[in-house]
């Protein structure tokens, strides 16, 4: 089976524009989960989807959305970057929300 | 402040030696996850401890879920420069939302 993918791997954004990050969960798996991994705050929640709903949404501005389509594949953006935006973004997917979860490499958001 | 506090935060050994990272937390989980992640990539999944107690063993790491739930270990013996990576864990709180640990942090030097 392949794993979870993520496009693009790498990005570099100025201030105030938008940005749109894909993942393709893992064959099967209806779940999918967004985090954002900075040094300073670690892995931090952003939203998860099941079955095209989003089901749970962390501590995060309304610029960052998220949606998810029937075949499961996922999309989160982000509006009117900021610098304290640059980070890792991972996206999981899971076969049930709230089981194991499998991560993707997730993609480097710089913003300059 | 995090859900989940991980220790030590930073651990440079030597090739060999053993190790213990400790994921604690005043809160009770439903489960609890341990991730191992290198530079550039994302987590890779280790382990699932469901039950209080519960102990698993995969290969020279050994994961134990405390008997409340509220706090979990990982042992590693006699390791090695392969094992160098961050350490996560991650639990899963109210079979609502996983929050992860701020992570440990292992150099296994040869």
């Amino acid at each position: 089976k392949a794993g979870v993918t993520q496009t693009p791997r790498y990005l570099i954004k100025t201030r105030g524009q938008q940005v749109t990050l894909s993942c393709s969960p893992i064959s099967g798996h209806r779940s999918v989960s967004w985090y954002q991994q900075t040094p300073g705050q670690g892995l931090q929640f952003l939203f998860e989807y099941f079955s095209e709903t989003q089901r749970n949404k962390g501590n995060f501005p309304g610029r960052f959305s998220g949606r998810q389509f029937s075949n499961s594949r996922s999309e989160m953006n982000v509006s009117t970057l900021e610098l304290g935006d640059s980070a890792l973004y991972l996206c999981a997917s899971s076969s049930e929300p709230y089981n194991e979860q499998f991560f993707g490499p997730g993609t480097r958001l710089t913003v300059l | 402040t995090q859900l989940l506090e991980q220790s030590p935060q930073f651990l440079s050994i030597q090739e060999g030696e053993n190790l213990t990272v400790y994921c604690n937390s005043s809160s009770v989980f439903s489960s609890l996850q341990w991730y191992r992640q290198e530079p550039g990539e994302g987590p890779v999944l280790l382990v699932t401890v469901v039950t209080g107690g519960e102990v698993k063993k995969l290969k020279r790491l050994t994961f134990q879920f405390g008997d409340a739930r509220k706090d979990s270990s990982l042992h590693i013996t006699a390791a090695q420069p392969g094992d160098t990576g961050l350490y996560l864990c991650a639990g899963l709180y109210n079979f609502n939302k996983f929050y992860f640990g701020s992570g440990t942090k292992l150099n296994v030097k040869p």
